[in-house]
Order: C-alpha cells, then sequence, then structure tokens
C-alpha cells in the first residue's frame, strides 16, 4: 500500500530563517505529489503540486518543492520564513482520484 | 474560484444521536470526498463519492455512512454517535481524472464534539 512520511511533526524556526519540511513517499508506480497548507481554524489549501516536466515546482509565495524520484521524496522548502507562514503542512501522494497523506508538519516562526 | 460549503463549523452533540454533516460544492465537480483530522494522524479517509449515488468506502467507514442524491451535496452520517467520534470532519471536491492529478478543495470543515 501507498503511504506518505513527514518525518518532523513539529519544526520551530525564527522569522527569515531557511526551512525544509520533510516528505517521503513509498511507490512503485509513477504518482502525482502535492503540498497542502492549514492555517489555523481553515481546512486545507492546496501549496502547490507535482504532475510532470519539471522536478521543481514553485508557490506563489515563495515556497518550493523538488520531486526526487530516486529518494522518493518532495521535500517543501522555502529561503525566508515569515510570521505569516505558521500553519500545518501536509504532503500528499496521488495514485489514483483519492489522495494519501501524510500525519502533518506543524511549522512554527518565531519573531 | 471553487467554493466548498461545510454546513456548520462547530457542533455539538449527545452520545446515540444520529448526526448529519453537510456539503456543497459549485464547481460541477464528480468527486466528493469525507475526511477525519485528529492530532498526530493527520486526514484519514472515510468515504469517496465519484457521481450520484456512487459511494466507496475509505480507510475508516465504520460508525458512518454518506449520501449523494445531487452533483453538488455530499451527506456524512453518523448513525449513532460515539465519543470517539469527537473530531474535526473535513470534506473536499474534485474533477474526476481517473489518474489523480486534479488536486482537491477543501471546505473549512466542522468541529464536532460528542458529548
Amino acid at each position: 500500500a501507498q503511504s506518505v512520511t513527514q518525518l518532523d511533526s513539529q519544526v520551530p524556526v525564527f522569522e527569515e530563517a531557511p526551512v525544509e519540511l520533510r516528505c517521503n513517499y513509498s511507490s512503485s508506480v509513477s504518482v502525482y505529489l502535492f503540498w497542502y497548507v492549514q492555517y489555523p481554524n481553515q481546512g486545507l489549501q492546496l501549496l502547490l503540486k507535482y504532475l510532470s516536466g519539471s522536478t521543481l515546482v514553485e508557490s506563489i509565495n515563495g515556497f518550493e518543492a523538488e520531486f526526487n524520484k530516486s529518494q522518493t521524496s518532495f521535500h517543501l522548502r522555502k529561503p525566508s520564513v515569515h510570521i505569516s507562514d505558521t500553519a500545518e503542512y501536509f504532503c500528499a501522494v496521488a495514485p489514483t482520484d483519492k489522495l494519501i497523506f501524510g500525519t502533518g508538519t506543524r511549522l512554527q516562526v518565531f519573531p | 474560484d471553487v467554493k466548498v460549503t461545510q454546513s456548520s463549523r462547530y457542533l455539538v452533540k449527545r452520545t446515540g444521536e444520529k448526526v448529519f454533516l453537510e456539503c456543497v460544492q459549485d464547481m460541477d465537480h464528480e468527486n466528493m470526498f469525507w475526511y477525519r483530522q485528529d492530532p498526530g494522524l493527520g486526514l484519514r479517509l472515510i468515504y469517496f463519492s465519484y457521481d450520484v449515488k456512487m459511494k466507496e468506502k475509505g480507510d475508516i467507514p465504520e460508525g458512518y455512512s454518506v449520501s449523494r442524491e445531487k452533483k453538488e451535496r455530499f451527506s456524512l452520517i453518523l448513525e449513532s454517535a460515539s465519543t470517539n467520534q469527537t473530531s474535526m470532519y473535513l470534506c473536499a471536491s474534485s474533477l474526476w481524472a481517473g489518474g489523480g492529478n486534479q488536486p482537491q478543495h477543501f471546505g473549512d470543515g466542522t468541529r464536532l464534539s460528542i458529548l
């Protein structure tokens, strides 16, 4: 069965520091990969997705993720975080129309 | 933009009650989903519907049922609510793609407490 592993349940960082949220997936077939963000008391919003083509994908708010097929990873990075990036981040894989989610990483940005 | 609307943000019910959670989407999506979200467990799929009157069990369907009589509306039913069903419930929708390349769009969630 497919699975997604987010090794870090919490990541505390200071404002303007770089951050990496790790995501590994298990799959023997081609999959589509997503990162979602959940701000407090809200539903999930799509942050970025990898479907095909360039292995580096970017979001409009400065996050990027790199698909690495050999390491089955899709880590999320941002070179300089803001207080407003405080949220929970979910990695997901889609072998079919149903998503398989990781357990989430809580990013806490401190001033 | 896609709008997925869940009827209640917060709901408090008693054990044994029959509970209905409603979800409506406005983008003519074929797929609709119900998840529950618990700390440390991420999102777990309860039920999935790919068309009107069509449904498929997810990972944790026990104690739940669903109804999809119209394309835009997907209801989650707790037949006899129990305290272990206290959770955040999230509804989502997506275009049918068959292969998973369409993102899901989520509602804001219903925080359900069973007392």
